[in-house]
């Protein structure tokens, strides 16, 4: 069993519904937690990451983590078409989840 | 800033070839990883090098060797490539190693088809 649990999806919504991305992890140890988003043949790029439990904030994006049960979520308000990407989520000591495929549909 | 950079870019051997995949990264990471990226895995870890002068295996390194040339390159080698190292390649760096100073910043990728 994987450290980090992603579902790989795929999803798909209409623009401008909100988005909920979430992963489960095993490892109690973890602190910090990432968000990444890997367009269609490009590398992943951080896009968000958060120290133990709380949310994060940024633009249309916000990152929740909650320690007791183990959940790491990511929230993309007024979804756009240019957000359609996988999402991988990731723990400490190079954890992956195995990415959500988001499409944002016009 | 280049940031990570990978080459080639893509890459067909046939099974029992050798290959260097090569990682150069300009922003002055301590860090580096070598990663591996297949449909419904997610990205694997093969190998890292938390610091210069060192290497450690990943999750998956049967198959594979690394080389730590200096600060900031890393290659990656396939001495007898098999089919199921058919996968994408992700090279990464970060500023060292370690909770909350491990944010990776990726290359491209280089896409590996073994025949």
């Amino acid at each position: 069993q994987k450290e980090v649990e992603q579902d790989p999806g795929p999803l798909s919504v209409p623009e401008g519904a909100i988005v909920s991305l979430n992963c489960t992890y095993s490892n109690s140890a973890f602190q910090y937690f990432m968000w990444y988003r890997q367009y269609s043949r490009k590398g992943p790029e951080l896009l968000m990451y958060t120290y133990s439990s709380g949310n994060k904030e940024d633009g249309r994006f916000t990152a929740q983590v909650d320690k007791s049960s183990k959940y790491i979520s990511l929230f993309i308000r007024d979804s756009q078409p240019s957000d359609s990407a996988t999402y991988l989520c990731a723990g400490w000591v190079r954890c992956f989840g195995a990415g959500t495929r988001l499409t944002v549909k016009p | 800033n280049a940031g990570v950079t990978q080459t080639p870019k893509f890459q067909v051997l046939k099974t029992g070839q050798s290959m260097t995949l090569q990682c150069a990264q300009d922003m002055n990471h301590n860090s580096m990883y070598w990663y591996r990226q297949d449909p419904g895995m997610g990205l694997r870890l093969i190998y890292y090098s938390a610091s210069e002068g060192t290497t450690d295996k990943g999750e998956v390194p049967n198959g594979y060797n690394v080389s730590r040339l200096n600060k900031r390159e890393f290659s990656l080698r396939l001495e007898s490539a098999a089919p199921s190292q058919t996968s994408v390649y992700f090279c990464a760096s970060s500023e060292a190693w370690g909770q909350g100073a491990d944010t990776q910043y990726f290359g491209p990728g280089t896409r590996l088809t073994v025949l």
